[in-house]
């Protein structure tokens, strides 16, 4: 079965700075998927980067990188120059190839508050 | 491009009641999830559609919920008879096709927010 980690259930950071939100994973599956999530208070799930597991660069989207580190099985979420509205729930997930792993798979998520 | 649509949006019953929610994916995406998201939780999923197939519904509690997807676009999740643990959001999500390694990418509706009293 696969799992997934966040040890952060809060976080705070000040505007314009940046901030890692941890994320580590547990699968048996060779190949798999690696997918953050915002979730603002209004309850949308906003998708914000993807990570393969074959790929050999981190993903980058904007603002958003994913810091992958295959043989530590962590795929941290990096938000630079955080802005007021980045405030809100991100969840970290997997999805593998086979069976039951092909199920997304979610983490408790990190709720993220920006400071002013 | 239109996102995925569900409602109600907000929905009160009493346990023993019945209830259905209503999702519309993504114009030509042929995969749609039902997710249950308990408080402080991550969404946990419930059942997966291909077209109008179910792919995968083996956490769903057949028991008391159902879901169909006719015609293989709009869905409908209902719960009969509610219980208290049910209060949760319902999101619904799609995807364009399942590709290989896990890759396809889940867009999400809004979600409904149910409370059972």
């Amino acid at each position: 079965a696969q799992k997934i980690t966040q040890t952060q259930p809060g976080m705070f950071v000040q505007e314009k700075e940046a901030v890692t939100l941890d994320c580590t994973y547990d699968t048996s599956d060779p190949s798999y998927g690696l997918f953050w999530y915002k979730q603002p208070s209004s309850g949308e799930m906003i998708f914000l980067i993807y990570q393969g597991s074959y790929d050999q660069q981190n993903a980058t989207e904007g603002r958003y990188s994913l810091n992958f580190q295959k043989a530590r099985k962590s795929a941290n979420l990096v938000i630079s120059a955080s802005q007021l509205g980045d405030s809100a729930m991100y969840f970290c997930a997997m999805r593998g190839s086979s069976g039951s792993a092909r199920q997304l798979t979610f983490g408790s998520g990190t709720q993220l508050t920006v400071l002013p | 491009e239109a996102g995925v649509a569900q409602s109600p949006r907000y929905k009160i019953i009493e346990k023993r009641q019945s209830v259905a929610f209503w999702c519309n994916p993504i114009s030509g995406h042929a995969t749609l999830y039902w997710y249950q998201q308990i408080l402080g939780q991550g969404p946990k999923l419930l059942i997966q559609f291909q077209n109008n197939g179910v792919v995968d519904d083996s956490q769903l509690p057949k028991d008391r919920f159902s879901a169909e997807r006719l015609k293989g676009v709009d869905s409908t999740l209902k719960i009969q008879p509610a219980k208290l643990e049910d209060s949760a959001v319902y999101l619904c999500a799609s995807s364009l096709v399942r590709l290989a390694g896990g890759a396809e990418t889940q867009y999400f509706g809004p979600g409904t927010r149910l409370l059972v009293l």
